[in-house]
């Protein structure tokens, strides 16, 4: 089966850092993504590991424990911009992704 | 990175009626995907779009409901037949480029659908 969990939703503080975890039981595994959706808006693509570790992109880090089923995204010097919600999806063999619920954020003043 | 353009962006339907979505890519993609997401809710697979064959549709969607086109590798279309209150979701188009194996996914604008 596919289970992918994410907290609901989150509030943090502008300037601060925010960890976003994500734990999935998937049939397959093809790299996990985080994507970005504002709010009436598509969602747009932030990070993708395929392999155990850290990624990190400017603002944004990524980490996948694929031992564990477990993921985080790492948001440093939070921005009002960055009130959106997070998706975590995982890339199947088919091609496809199955995605998470989604955490919304808020990122208060 | 692929441009999709999705049409309409909204429309307000009268239950039992149809609607057609559109999904143009600006480059030749294999990978076209259809989701639904549902008010709060994530994103739900609907069916994949293959060009030249029939779509292949996720548990829980069915043809009859949500026939989908594919005519070449640059487009395809969506119709949500007869439908209730409850299809009322956006729905977006996504595509995958060739090449390698894991690559992001990009995604239309959506199409925000309300059925009365």
């Amino acid at each position: 089966g596919q289970n992918i969990d994410q907290p609901t939703e989150m509030t943090a503080t502008e300037g601060a850092i925010v960890q976003i975890n994500c734990t999935y039981q998937t049939s397959g595994f093809n790299g996990l993504f985080w994507y970005q959706q504002h709010a009436g808006e598509a969602p747009t693509f932030l990070s993708y590991n395929v392999l155990d570790g850290l990624e990190e992109k400017g603002r944004f880090s990524s980490f996948l424990s694929r031992s564990k089923g477990y993921s985080y995204l790492l948001l440093k010097e939070l921005q009002m911009k960055d009130s959106a919600s997070y998706l975590c999806a995982v890339g199947d063999y088919g091609q496809n992704f199955v995605f998470g619920p989604g955490t919304r954020l808020s990122v208060l003043p | 990175s692929a441009v999709i353009s999705q049409k309409p962006s909204r429309d307000i339907c009268q239950r039992g009626t149809s609607l057609t979505i559109q999904c143009q890519v600006d480059s030749q993609v294999t990978m076209m995907f259809w989701y639904r997401q549902q008010p709060g809710q994530s994103l739900t697979l609907i069916a994949t779009a293959n060009q030249g064959s029939e779509a292949t549709y996720e548990s829980g969607f069915v043809i009859d409901k949500f026939p989908i086109s594919r005519p070449n590798l640059t487009f395809s279309t969506l119709t949500v037949s007869n439908m209730s209150p409850e299809d009322s979701s956006i729905y977006l188009c996504s595509v995958k480029e060739d090449g390698a194996m894991n690559t992001e996914a990009f995604f239309g604008q959506g199409t925000r659908l309300t059925v009365v």
